[in-house]
Protein backbone atom coordinates (compact mmCIF):
# COMPACT_ATOMS: atom_id res chain seq x y z
CA UNK A 1 0.00 0.00 0.00
CA UNK A 2 1.41 3.49 -0.62
CA UNK A 3 1.51 5.77 2.35
CA UNK A 4 0.55 9.13 3.39
CA UNK A 5 1.50 12.01 0.42
CA UNK A 6 1.54 15.54 0.93
CA UNK A 7 2.51 18.39 -1.68
CA UNK A 8 4.53 20.03 -2.18
CA UNK A 9 7.10 19.37 0.52
CA UNK A 10 8.27 22.83 0.23
CA UNK A 11 6.60 26.19 -0.27
CA UNK A 12 7.87 29.66 0.58
CA UNK A 13 5.40 32.64 0.87
CA UNK A 14 5.07 36.47 1.36
CA UNK A 15 2.98 37.44 4.89
CA UNK A 16 -0.65 38.26 3.93
CA UNK A 17 -0.29 35.58 1.31
CA UNK A 18 -2.50 32.47 1.61
CA UNK A 19 -0.94 29.07 1.16
CA UNK A 20 -3.23 25.49 0.20
CA UNK A 21 -1.47 22.16 1.66
CA UNK A 22 -2.64 18.58 0.66
CA UNK A 23 -3.20 15.36 1.85
CA UNK A 24 -3.61 12.15 0.17
CA UNK A 25 -4.39 9.24 3.13
CA UNK A 26 -3.53 5.66 2.58
CA UNK A 27 -5.61 3.79 0.83
CA UNK A 28 -9.43 3.05 2.79
CA UNK A 29 -8.61 5.69 5.40
CA UNK A 30 -11.42 7.48 6.03
CA UNK A 31 -9.75 9.98 8.74
CA UNK A 32 -7.03 12.48 8.08
CA UNK A 33 -5.46 15.16 10.51
CA UNK A 34 -3.35 17.89 10.24
CA UNK A 35 -0.44 19.01 12.45
CA UNK A 36 2.00 21.76 12.77
CA UNK A 37 5.33 21.30 13.88
CA UNK A 38 7.93 23.80 15.48
CA UNK A 39 10.66 24.06 17.02
CA UNK A 40 9.23 25.85 20.02
CA UNK A 41 5.96 24.80 20.06
CA UNK A 42 6.57 21.48 19.48
CA UNK A 43 3.60 19.06 17.77
CA UNK A 44 -0.04 20.47 18.01
CA UNK A 45 -3.14 19.19 16.56
CA UNK A 46 -4.73 21.11 13.82
CA UNK A 47 -7.89 19.32 13.37
CA UNK A 48 -9.03 16.06 12.03
CA UNK A 49 -11.28 14.89 8.84
CA UNK A 50 -13.90 11.82 8.98
CA UNK A 51 -16.12 10.98 5.68
CA UNK A 52 -15.64 14.83 5.10
CA UNK A 53 -16.41 16.15 8.02
CA UNK A 54 -14.67 18.34 10.80
CA UNK A 55 -14.67 15.68 13.92
CA UNK A 56 -11.82 17.92 16.25
CA UNK A 57 -10.21 21.37 16.03
CA UNK A 58 -7.11 22.32 18.29
CA UNK A 59 -6.65 25.67 19.49
CA UNK A 60 -5.68 27.87 15.88
CA UNK A 61 -7.39 30.69 14.63
CA UNK A 62 -10.00 31.05 11.81
CA UNK A 63 -7.06 31.44 9.88
CA UNK A 64 -6.40 27.99 9.56
CA UNK A 65 -9.44 25.97 7.84
CA UNK A 66 -9.27 22.61 6.37
CA UNK A 67 -11.73 20.12 4.02
CA UNK A 68 -11.81 16.77 3.05
CA UNK A 69 -13.44 15.04 -0.14
CA UNK A 70 -15.27 12.14 -0.85
CA UNK A 71 -11.94 10.43 -1.76
CA UNK A 72 -10.70 10.93 1.41
CA UNK A 73 -8.06 13.70 0.03
CA UNK A 74 -7.46 16.38 2.21
CA UNK A 75 -6.20 19.95 1.71
CA UNK A 76 -5.48 22.81 5.08
CA UNK A 77 -5.42 26.22 3.66
CA UNK A 78 -4.34 29.33 5.90
CA UNK A 79 -5.11 32.73 5.31
CA UNK A 80 -3.14 36.22 6.11
CA UNK A 81 0.04 34.18 6.95
CA UNK A 82 1.76 35.35 9.39
CA UNK A 83 5.78 35.00 10.08
CA UNK A 84 5.25 32.66 12.85
CA UNK A 85 3.02 30.37 10.46
CA UNK A 86 6.57 28.97 9.02
CA UNK A 87 6.67 25.73 9.97
CA UNK A 88 6.25 22.11 9.01
CA UNK A 89 2.96 21.00 8.60
CA UNK A 90 1.86 17.01 8.62
CA UNK A 91 -1.26 15.05 7.77
CA UNK A 92 -1.46 11.57 9.10
CA UNK A 93 -4.03 9.21 8.29
CA UNK A 94 -6.21 6.51 10.11
CA UNK A 95 -9.10 4.12 9.33
CA UNK A 96 -10.76 4.95 12.57
CA UNK A 97 -9.81 8.65 13.95
CA UNK A 98 -7.78 9.74 16.09
CA UNK A 99 -7.00 7.83 19.47
CA UNK A 100 -9.05 4.52 17.59
CA UNK A 101 -6.23 3.55 15.42
CA UNK A 102 -3.09 3.63 14.37
CA UNK A 103 -2.36 7.05 12.85
CA UNK A 104 0.11 6.95 9.91
CA UNK A 105 2.07 10.42 9.20
CA UNK A 106 2.80 11.83 5.82
CA UNK A 107 6.62 13.32 5.43
CA UNK A 108 4.87 16.77 5.49
CA UNK A 109 4.97 20.34 3.63
CA UNK A 110 7.68 22.65 5.06
CA UNK A 111 6.41 25.82 4.71
CA UNK A 112 8.48 29.46 5.23
CA UNK A 113 6.08 32.67 5.37
CA UNK A 114 8.74 35.49 4.76
CA UNK B 1 -6.96 20.68 28.66
CA UNK B 2 -4.90 18.99 28.11
CA UNK B 3 -1.33 19.17 29.07
CA UNK B 4 1.70 16.68 28.53
CA UNK B 5 5.28 16.92 29.69
CA UNK B 6 8.46 14.89 28.88
CA UNK B 7 11.63 13.91 29.91
CA UNK B 8 14.36 13.83 29.39
CA UNK B 9 14.40 16.36 26.63
CA UNK B 10 17.85 14.82 25.64
CA UNK B 11 19.68 11.02 26.08
CA UNK B 12 22.88 9.71 25.52
CA UNK B 13 23.67 5.98 25.73
CA UNK B 14 25.90 3.35 24.60
CA UNK B 15 24.64 1.09 22.08
CA UNK B 16 23.45 -1.98 23.97
CA UNK B 17 22.13 0.52 26.89
CA UNK B 18 18.50 1.27 27.86
CA UNK B 19 16.61 3.94 27.50
CA UNK B 20 14.10 5.07 29.19
CA UNK B 21 11.65 8.34 28.28
CA UNK B 22 8.90 9.23 30.85
CA UNK B 23 6.12 11.56 30.46
CA UNK B 24 2.83 12.77 32.89
CA UNK B 25 -0.27 14.38 31.40
CA UNK B 26 -3.18 15.90 33.61
CA UNK B 27 -6.17 14.99 32.01
CA UNK B 28 -7.62 12.06 34.03
CA UNK B 29 -9.67 11.66 30.66
CA UNK B 30 -7.48 10.52 28.40
CA UNK B 31 -6.78 6.84 27.75
CA UNK B 32 -4.61 6.62 24.78
CA UNK B 33 -0.91 6.91 24.93
CA UNK B 34 1.07 6.51 21.76
CA UNK B 35 4.52 6.54 21.33
CA UNK B 36 6.02 8.17 18.28
CA UNK B 37 9.77 7.69 16.60
CA UNK B 38 10.33 10.78 14.23
CA UNK B 39 13.57 10.49 12.27
CA UNK B 40 14.98 13.45 10.35
CA UNK B 41 13.39 14.25 7.13
CA UNK B 42 10.29 12.09 7.87
CA UNK B 43 6.85 12.40 9.70
CA UNK B 44 6.36 11.01 13.50
CA UNK B 45 5.84 6.79 12.80
CA UNK B 46 4.11 5.17 15.51
CA UNK B 47 6.21 2.84 17.69
CA UNK B 48 4.09 1.27 20.27
CA UNK B 49 0.56 2.84 22.08
CA UNK B 50 -1.26 1.68 25.24
CA UNK B 51 -4.71 1.97 26.59
CA UNK B 52 -5.41 2.82 29.94
CA UNK B 53 -7.15 -0.72 30.66
CA UNK B 54 -3.75 -2.17 30.17
CA UNK B 55 -0.78 -1.62 32.41
CA UNK B 56 2.15 -2.90 30.60
CA UNK B 57 2.62 -3.43 26.70
CA UNK B 58 5.75 -4.69 24.97
CA UNK B 59 6.94 -5.31 22.00
CA UNK B 60 10.03 -6.55 21.12
CA UNK B 61 12.81 -4.42 22.82
CA UNK B 62 10.34 -1.79 23.04
CA UNK B 63 7.79 -1.48 25.81
CA UNK B 64 5.31 1.14 27.44
CA UNK B 65 4.02 1.27 31.25
CA UNK B 66 1.58 3.49 32.50
CA UNK B 67 0.37 4.30 35.71
CA UNK B 68 -3.11 5.92 35.93
CA UNK B 69 -3.33 7.03 39.38
CA UNK B 70 0.09 9.26 39.34
CA UNK B 71 -0.95 10.31 35.30
CA UNK B 72 2.37 9.29 34.03
CA UNK B 73 3.35 6.76 31.13
CA UNK B 74 6.82 5.55 30.06
CA UNK B 75 9.26 4.57 26.72
CA UNK B 76 11.38 1.81 27.37
CA UNK B 77 14.08 0.62 24.86
CA UNK B 78 16.39 -2.13 25.73
CA UNK B 79 19.45 -2.95 23.77
CA UNK B 80 19.69 0.36 22.18
CA UNK B 81 21.33 0.56 18.20
CA UNK B 82 22.41 3.11 16.34
CA UNK B 83 18.86 3.24 14.10
CA UNK B 84 16.81 3.96 17.29
CA UNK B 85 18.92 7.19 17.35
CA UNK B 86 15.81 10.16 16.74
CA UNK B 87 13.07 11.84 18.51
CA UNK B 88 10.41 10.44 20.15
CA UNK B 89 7.16 12.02 21.13
CA UNK B 90 5.04 10.83 23.73
CA UNK B 91 1.16 11.83 23.62
CA UNK B 92 -2.23 11.76 25.27
CA UNK B 93 -6.03 11.70 23.90
CA UNK B 94 -9.19 10.02 24.47
CA UNK B 95 -10.55 7.54 22.23
CA UNK B 96 -12.51 9.91 20.15
CA UNK B 97 -9.34 12.14 19.28
CA UNK B 98 -10.38 15.49 21.91
CA UNK B 99 -7.37 16.90 23.59
CA UNK B 100 -5.16 14.85 21.48
CA UNK B 101 -1.82 16.67 22.97
CA UNK B 102 1.82 15.51 22.29
CA UNK B 103 4.47 15.84 24.38
CA UNK B 104 7.80 18.03 23.42
CA UNK B 105 9.83 15.70 22.53
CA UNK B 106 12.70 13.72 23.53
CA UNK B 107 16.54 13.62 21.14
CA UNK B 108 17.43 10.38 21.89
CA UNK B 109 21.24 9.14 20.87
CA UNK B 110 22.91 6.00 20.58
CA UNK B 111 26.27 6.09 21.20
CA UNK B 112 28.55 2.98 18.58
Amino acid sequence: KAGVTQTPRYLIKTRGQQVTLSCSPISGHRSVSWYQQTPGQGLQFLFEYFSETQRNKGNFPGRFSGRQFSNSRSEMNVSTLELGDSALYLCASSSQGVGQETQYFGPGTRLLVL
Amino acid sequence: GENVEQHPSTLSVQEGDSAVIKCTYSDSASNYFPWYKQELGKGPQLIIDIRSNVGEKKDQRIAVTLNKTAKHFSLHITETQPEDSAVYFCAAGDNYGQNFVFGPGTRLSVLP
